[in-house]
């Protein structure tokens, strides 16, 4: 069975702080996701990854970046956190190649909080 | 518009009673379609895919797709209240290298006892 770790279910962080969201998948997957949830706009496309070293901008990628050193490590890094990144963050990852029948297979979440 | 569009309810539906849950996309490229339900506090998990046009059946689970009117929707029979959650409709689309997943709003779904 496949899974998707995040590091931390719950981070309170003061604004103008970097911080680094971690996400790990132990199936060899090639492509990896950063998702933020808000009610209301339902989950939004941050960041993502066919490969290692490899990253592409989703629909929301201002404010933040990404690193991918290794295939099973897809990271998420806010360079100076605000308080509208106050979300829950979801990391997801799927297969590569014929992928695009793959459903995403999720983390647990990060509900991040910036005060 | 909105890539993935869902009507954000809440929808309520007597128990034992059939669900009908919505969703309309606009990139006519799209080749996969997807529902997955989310419980409050808990991440996405997998319904159902489909990717060809009509219908597929799981269980208690039918996804119905209609690629020329860019609709999919999901029925869900004989509702329980433990189907009571927020329903995701999400759509691959084309992106350079690969394939991205967009995700509507979601509907939340009330099953009455």
């Amino acid at each position: 069975d496949v899974k998707v770790t995040q590091s931390s279910r719950y981070l309170v962080k003061r604004t103008g702080e970097k911080v680094f969201l971690e996400c790990v998948q132990d199936m060899d997957h090639e492509n990896m996701f950063w998702y933020r949830q808000d009610p209301g706009l339902g989950l939004r496309l941050i960041y993502f990854s066919y490969d290692v070293k490899m990253k592409e901008k989703g629909d929301i990628p201002e404010g933040y970046s990404v690193s991918r050193e290794k295939k099973e490590r897809f990271s998420l890094i806010l360079e100076s956190a605000s308080t509208n990144q106050t979300s829950m963050y979801l990391c997801a990852s799927t297969p590569g190649g014929a992928g695009r029948n793959s459903p995403l297979h999720f983390g647990n979440g990060t509900r991040l909080t910036v005060t | 518009q909105k890539e993935v569009e869902q009507n954000s309810g809440p929808l309520s539906v007597p128990e034992g009673a059939i669900a009908s849950l919505n969703c309309t996309y606009s990139d006519r490229g799209s080749q996969s379609f997807f529902w997955y339900r989310q419980y409050s506090g808990k991440s996405p998990e997998l319904i159902m895919f489909i990717y060809s046009n009509g219908d597929k059946e799981d269980g208690r689970f039918t996804a119905q797709l209609n690629k020329a009117s860019q609709y999919v929707s999901l029925l869900i029979r004989d509702s329980q209240p433990s189907d009571s959650a927020t329903y995701l409709c999400a759509v691959n689309t084309q992106n350079t290298g690969g394939f991205k997943t967009i995700f509507g709003a979601g509907t939340r779904l009330f099953v009455k006892a």
